[in-house]
């Protein structure tokens, strides 16, 4: 079992610019988060897929954020256009039902922007 | 608006039980008790979690005190990889969000 997994790993690029992260739930997983971490806020909860529609994407902070889960196996988070204060690292993490505390987490994307 | 609230950070001797206190006094009936920990550059790993009893797994046990408002993990011989931040959070089984609060930031020491 691989586990979550995000792509890119680290990413840096520059105000004004899109940023699309990537994210591969555990094979089975029904359920489907993205948070973002920073030294201020902390972990925060961005949104939360079950059976791939979104269901409570109250966390995302501004019109510059979208995500999507076009299938059960594949989830994206982009950011456009990107702002210096959109750095953080943004993880991923799934889970095999919605009420289920019991999530596993992706290694996580460090974005950097400039 | 912080359900739970944990020492900031502690320190434990390499193979002693580690015990790491939380308090939820405002905890309600069908909340439960979560614990999840980060190691550094890594994202949080779930470790355990409880309604009423006590609860043991391979990687830790949670103590619940018996009018749920304060509980301990406790890590019985902790190792230097359990060097992480530790996350104690209140949720509900239905659709609950994880709230992640500043957690307790534990050192274990040769």
């Amino acid at each position: 079992d691989a586990g979550v997994i995000q792509s890119p790993r680290h990413e840096v690029t520059e105000m004004g610019q899109e940023v699309t992260l990537r994210c591969k739930p555990i094979s089975g997983h029904n359920s489907l988060f993205w948070y973002r971490q920073t030294m201020m806020r902390g972990l925060e909860l961005l949104i939360y897929f079950n059976n791939n529609v979104p269901i409570d994407d109250s966390g995302m902070p501004e019109d510059r954020f979208s995500a999507k889960m076009p299938n059960a196996s594949f989830s994206t988070l982009k950011i456009q256009p990107s702002e210096p204060r959109d750095s953080a690292v943004y993880f991923c993490a799934s889970s095999s039902t919605p009420t289920t505390g019991e999530q596993f987490f992706g290694p996580g994307t460090r974005l950097t922007v400039l | 608006d912080a359900k739970t609230t944990q020492p900031t950070s502690m320190d434990c001797a390499e193979g002693r039980a580690a015990n790491l206190p939380c308090n939820h006094s405002t905890i309600s009936g069908n909340e439960y008790v979560y614990w999840y920990r980060q190691i550094h550059s890594q994202g949080p790993q779930y470790i355990i979690h409880g309604l009423k009893n006590n609860e043991t797994n391979e990687m830790a046990s949670l103590i619940i005190t018996e009018d749920r408002k304060s509980s301990t993990l406790i890590l019985p011989h902790a190792t230097l990889r359990d060097t992480a931040v530790y996350y104690c959070i209140v949720r509900e089984n239905s659709w609950g969000k994880l709230q992640f609060g500043a957690g307790t930031q534990v050192v274990v020491t040769p």
